[in-house]
């Protein structure tokens, strides 16, 4: 699975859009993108995912660039309970169930 | 429809005794994934489970670890004669059955606590 590169930590202002950029240039035209969050001290959530076009579900938008070497998860309007770490995790389609790797991905803090 | 299921949420054994984890998939999942998180660490993949079969273990220690996923019941992580490094956060997650690509939904962790 292609490598990908995130920020270490964001802030975002309450009620203020949160945007988490990932980069994963050497991403092939198999691999999707997902997106997983960790709220302190529970277990990782599904979030979304995509192969190119953009994706929108009741948690977030996901925004593929044209050439698919990096996205952008968006939280449309931030509140305290998003604040998480989320991973930007790439995996390819003929994988079937396998394992997901986490990197270190970005720590977002939500701010009052 | 009830998620992933995990027990005990936390667990605290003395050195050298065993530990057990459990963990039961949502309803229609029969693939299962555990990770471990240690302290102020990322997560990591230790095995990935079929019913009665291991279909990648490759994350797990060689040795006093091992896991099961029985016919009926739920899956166990066990360990054997603990050490204060075993102590970490324990995730179990589940996917479907089909082909291609599903998304895995994790349980709340059991937290191991080794003293």
């Amino acid at each position: 699975d292609a490598k990908t590169t995130q920020p270490t930590s964001m802030d975002c202002a309450e009620g203020r859009a949160a945007n988490l950029p990932c980069n994963h240039s050497t991403i092939s035209g198999n691999e999707y993108v997902y997106w997983y969050r960790q709220i302190h001290s529970q277990g990782p959530q599904y979030i979304i995912h995509g192969l190119k076009n953009n994706e929108t579900n009741e948690m977030a938008s996901l925004i593929i660039t044209e050439d698919r070497k990096s996205s952008t998860l968006i939280l449309p309007h931030a509140t305290l309970r998003d604040t998480a770490v989320y991973y930007c995790i790439v995996r390819a389609l003929n994988s079937g169930n396998t394992p997901l790797v986490f990197g270190k991905g970005t720590r977002l803090s939500v701010i009052a | 429809n009830a998620g992933v299921m995990q027990n005990p949420r936390h667990l605290v054994r003395r050195r050298g005794q065993e530990a057990r984890l459990r963990c039961s998939p949502m309803k229609g999942h029969s693939h299962v994934y555990w990770y471990r998180q240690l302290p102020e660490e990322g997560l990591k993949f230790m095995v990935y489970l079929q019913k009665e079969n291991i279909i990648d273990e490759s994350g797990m220690p060689k040795e006093r670890f091992s896991a099961e996923f029985p016919k009926e019941g739920p899956s166990i992580l066990r360990i054997q004669q603990v050490v204060r490094g075993d102590s970490a956060a324990y995730f179990c997650a589940s996917s479907r059955r089909d082909r291609g690509l599903y998304e895995q939904y994790f349980g709340p962790g059991t937290r191991l606590t080794v003293t």
